[in-house]
């Protein structure tokens, strides 16, 4: 079956810092979407990219899907984006296939 | 904006009981998904539900486990005799017509068995 992977693993910043985190994903893709888990265990949609860039305030995220890879950027980190960021694909199903996440620690 | 609610937000139940965990999907959403997080690991497929049938199951997904769509707005999942490892966060699902367009999830279930 197709492998997402997530690097890096675990990621902790000061406030005001940005930061890049990688989905890579092992074959082409219907649909790729961006979330973020709250520490209250919450999924929230960031974003929903199967190709191009998307930017939504201090986020923004672009899919390559030729190259087989997504990134989201975060600029300005602030304590509230803690958490951990999950991309997930939809490969030829209706199911999500989830990453094994990036824990993002923002420290004041 | 429109979201998917799921109730209770935590269960917690004795092991070899019934639990019965609630959903409402987005109301013009038709294809809905239940999954479940482990506490610590990334988040797994467990079943799909399309035109009041299971459209694609995962191993997860044996017969202790069942899903219905009762009425026009709720969604049901149903885990007959639970099991210790079943303690996770569930979460529900849904998306709109092709199924394969964004799915929005709701807040989940923290299901603890004792």
């Amino acid at each position: 079956g197709i492998q997402v992977e997530q690097s890096p693993p675990d990621l902790i910043l000061q406030e005001g810092a940005n930061s890049t985190l990688r989905c890579n994903f092992s074959d082409s893709v219907n649909n790729l979407q961006w979330f973020h888990q709250n520490p209250w265990g919450q999924l929230i949609n960031l974003f929903y990219i199967p190709s191009g860039t998307k930017q939504n305030g201090r986020l923004s995220a672009t899919t390559v899907a030729t190259e087989r890879y997504s990134l989201l950027y975060i600029s300005s980190s602030q304590t509230t984006d803690s958490g951990v960021y999950f991309c997930a694909l939809n490969y030829n199903t209706d199911k999500l296939i989830f990453g094994t996440g990036t824990r993002l620690q923002v420290f004041p | 904006e429109p979201e998917v609610t799921q109730t209770p937000s935590h269960q917690v139940t004795q092991m070899g009981q019934e639990v019965i965990l609630r959903c409402v999907p987005i109301s013009n959403h038709l294809y809905f998904y239940w999954y479940r997080q482990i506490l610590g690991q990334k988040v797994e497929f467990l079943v799909s539900f399309y035109n009041n049938e299971i459209s694609e199951k995962s191993e997860i997904f044996d017969d202790q486990f069942s899903v219905e769509r009762p009425d026009g707005s709720n969604f049901t999942l149903k885990i007959r005799s639970t099991k210790l490892e079943d303690s996770a966060m569930y979460f529900c699902a849904s998306s709109d017509l092709t199924g394969q367009t964004e799915a929005f999830f709701g807040q989940g279930t923290r299901l603890t068995v004792v």
